[in-house]
């Protein structure tokens, strides 16, 4: 049984640019959320994917973006980015809501490393 | 809001000593969640326990207790006869128990076992 996969493992992009991380839950799982982990810091949601639309979403600015494909893997887009981008960006995959399965347990991917020089 | 103390930035003990990790938890929910998460140097989070806040029991999983006392809005981890493979940040976090169940974490405790 597949956990929760994420590419790249670490990325290196220079300000401005836009850098696009990749998600695949575990299985059985249709809810994606995305966390991103500064150093020396508690992972802050970022957003959730659910039936391909964004769910709810925390206190990040519009430049994050994200997607969630028909498969249930999702993308974290983030245009123009900033030195204060560099984080671990965190993947997690739950049961989807109003089945009476544990929504409340989310399972975490090893994380994408980003780097903004 | 949802916010989640971790007051203990560093701890480092001798091995096979015990220790107690803090957290103290504010919200306005009267359901919610709480959670120990595990994250060694690999970066992936490793879930340890979720407590109901209308279960108040203490848990004992082998070496692992978890504490939760309500009335200070507390739920605090204990690490009996510490090992060096609990070398990790330990994280608490809370989430309410509708909506998105987002998780809202603390900055974490740096736990190092000296062997």
């Amino acid at each position: 049984d597949a956990g929760v996969t994420q590419s790249p493992t670490h990325l290196i992009k220079t300000r401005g640019q836009q850098v696009t991380l990749r998600c695949s839950p575990k299985s059985g799982h249709d809810t994606v959320s995305w966390y991103q982990q500064a150093l020396g810091q508690g992972p802050q949601f970022i957003f959730q994917y659910y039936e391909e639309e964004e769910r709810q979403r925390g206190n990040f600015p519009d430049r994050f973006s994200g997607h969630q494909f028909p498969n249930y893997s999702s993308e974290l887009n983030v245009n123009a980015l900033l030195l204060g981008d560099s984080a671990l960006y965190l993947c997690a995959s739950s049961y989807p809501p109003g089945q009476g399965l544990p929504t409340y347990e989310q399972y975490f991917g090893p994380g994408t490393r980003l780097t903004v020089t | 809001a949802q916010k989640v103390t971790q007051a203990q930035t560093e701890i480092s003990v001798v091995e096979k000593e015990d220790v107690t990790l803090d957290c103290v938890y504010e919200t306005r929910d009267t359901t919610y969640y709480l959670f120990w998460y595990k994250q060694p140097p690999s970066g992936e989070l490793v879930f340890l326990i979720r407590r109901n806040s209308f279960d108040e029991q203490n848990e004992i999983s082998g070496r692992y207790s978890w504490n939760f006392q309500k009335s200070t809005s507390s739920f605090n981890f204990t690490i009996t006869a510490s090992q060096v493979v609990d070398s990790a940040v330990y994280f608490c976090a809370l989430s309410e128990a509708t909506g998105a169940n987002n998780l809202f974490f603390g900055t974490g405790t740096r736990l190092t076992v000296i062997p």
